[in-house]
């Protein structure tokens, strides 16, 4: 069974401090590894896709890097608006149909001034 | 210009009643999806949808209904509400992708609360 694990929960930055999000996942052969951000009361917000291992992807102040068994979410100098729940995903190769994407729990950023 | 929209945004009702959330994205996408958000915010499949054909169905009690009018829609009926069903309920959609992933995009959520 495809599982994703994030880490660290929680996590509390100063604006301007740099840190990792971790998403560790095993799953039967991978399609695509994809991080959303979540605001509250608001739905998944996509912001990156990864196919294969050493692949990277920038949008501002977000890089995402991918390894065979895990995925980083860095954050440089980060702002308050960039408070958000970051949620990590797996999409298996499957046959037959079905593209179902398995979660994590997400990591619940705040960054404050 | 909403690319997946819900409605209602909010939903409040007994237990034992039957109701409805509706789903219209219009990316021109021909996979639909329902997922369910917990209160300690895990997403969860429900069920998927291509070209109005049922192609996931999660485990899901036979409570719960999807309805595919056409494939820029997508319905869950929910019977005998149970406290259990109150989440949030998420639809999403993507456009196939034999040889690759499938980006799914999602709606702003239905919260429903079941009293």
């Amino acid at each position: 069974e495809d599982q994703v694990t994030q880490s660290p929960e929680a996590l509390r930055l100063q604006e301007g401090e740099s840190s990792s999000l971790n998403c560790s996942y095993t799953v039967s052969g991978l399609r695509g590894l994809f991080w959303y951000r979540q605001d509250p009361g608001k739905g998944p917000e996509f912001l990156f896709t990864l196919y294969s291992a050493g692949e990277e992807k920038e949008k501002e102040r977000l890089k995402a890097t991918l390894t065979k068994k895990e995925s980083f979410l860095h954050i440089t100098a980060p702002k308050p608006e960039d408070s958000a729940t970051y949620l990590c995903a797996v999409q298996p190769l499957l046959t037959g149909g079905g593209n179902k994407l398995t979660f994590g729990t997400g990591t619940q950023l705040k960054v404050e001034l | 210009d909403t690319a997946v929209s819900q409605t209602p945004k909010y939903l409040v009702t007994q237990m034992g009643n039957d109701k409805s959330i509706k789903c219209e994205q219009n990316l021109g996408h021909d996979t639909m999806y329902w997922y369910k958000q917990d209160s300690k915010k895990f997403l969860k499949i429900m069920f998927s949808y291509n070209n109005k054909e049922l192609i996931i169905n999660e485990t899901v009690p036979n409570r719960f209904s999807p309805k595919s009018p056409d494939k820029a829609h997508l319905n869950l009926h929910i019977n005998s509400l149970e406290l259990g069903d109150s989440a949030v309920y998420f639809c999403a959609s993507s456009q196939s992708n034999p040889s690759g992933s499938q980006t799914q995009y999602f709606g702003p959520g239905t919260r429903l609360l079941v009293l």
